[in-house]
């Protein structure tokens, strides 16, 4: 089972709250991601990092902010969210010693901005 | 068009009944590809994974690449009402980057 865990499960908040979703791996895996996923659709790349001080914007354009300040830790923040941030948000990580590797994933935190 | 290709179904299939799942792609320059099991409430998590073209065969399961068609499969044998699950196929290997790019998913249902 993979180790790498993300907080809070479920959560419902109000628009122009502040959130931070927590993503965390024991694995010492250098590289993360975030994933948004909703129904029908495919997983978009929203934000990844390839190591401790190192950020980038993914495919999809987010209006959230990510940091990368200890190599276990990959927390992903909102600063004023909006009905259309509701999604399912999924933090994965690899080893990725050659171009790829198996790809781990959290359960997800699922966001309802109302 | 999207790099990616999948059927998002939902497909429903008699318990043992032999299961094909399928993406087509169009990036040629795609090496590695991965089959995700994504069960409801829970993250993705990988169950077929394949370099390059050709077969593999890890129990119940199958997964084949064909490069030259853009165009990878994914077979399940003896199909159990526990597989119930969304499958996912995966990308990635292209441009020297660690991007995995992924279909929309399969949602499929055995029915015992």
């Amino acid at each position: 089972e993979a180790d790498i865990y993300q907080t809070p499960r479920y959560l419902v908040i109000g628009t122009g709250k502040k959130i931070t979703l927590e993503c965390s791996q024991t694995m010492g895996h250098d590289k993360m991601y975030w994933y948004q996923q909703d129904p029908g659709m495919e997983l978009h790349l929203i934000h990844y990092s390839y190591g401790v001080n190192s950020t980038e914007k993914g495919d999809l354009s987010s209006e959230s902010t990510v940091s990368r300040i200890r190599t276990e830790h990959f927390p992903l923040t909102l600063e004023s969210a909006r009905p259309s941030h509701t999604s399912q948000y999924l933090c994965a990580s690899t080893e990725g010693v050659t171009y790829t590797g198996e790809l781990f994933f959290g359960e997800g935190s699922r966001l309802t901005v109302l | 068009q999207k790099e990616v290709e999948q059927d998002p179904g939902p497909l429903s299939v008699p318990e043992g009944a032999i299961v094909s799942l399928n993406c087509t792609y169009s990036n040629s320059a795609f090496q590695y590809f991965m089959w995700y099991r994504q069960y409801s409430r829970k993250g993705p998590e990988l169950l077929m994974y394949t370099y390059s073209s050709g077969n593999k065969e890890d129990g119940r399961f199958t997964a084949q690449v064909d490069k030259s068609s853009k165009y990878i499969s994914l077979f399940i044998r003896d199909s159990q009402p526990s597989d119930s699950a969304t499958y996912l196929c995966a990308m990635s290997g292209a441009s020297g980057t660690y991007k995995y790019i992924f279909g929309t998913g399969t949602r499929l249902k055995v029915l015992a």
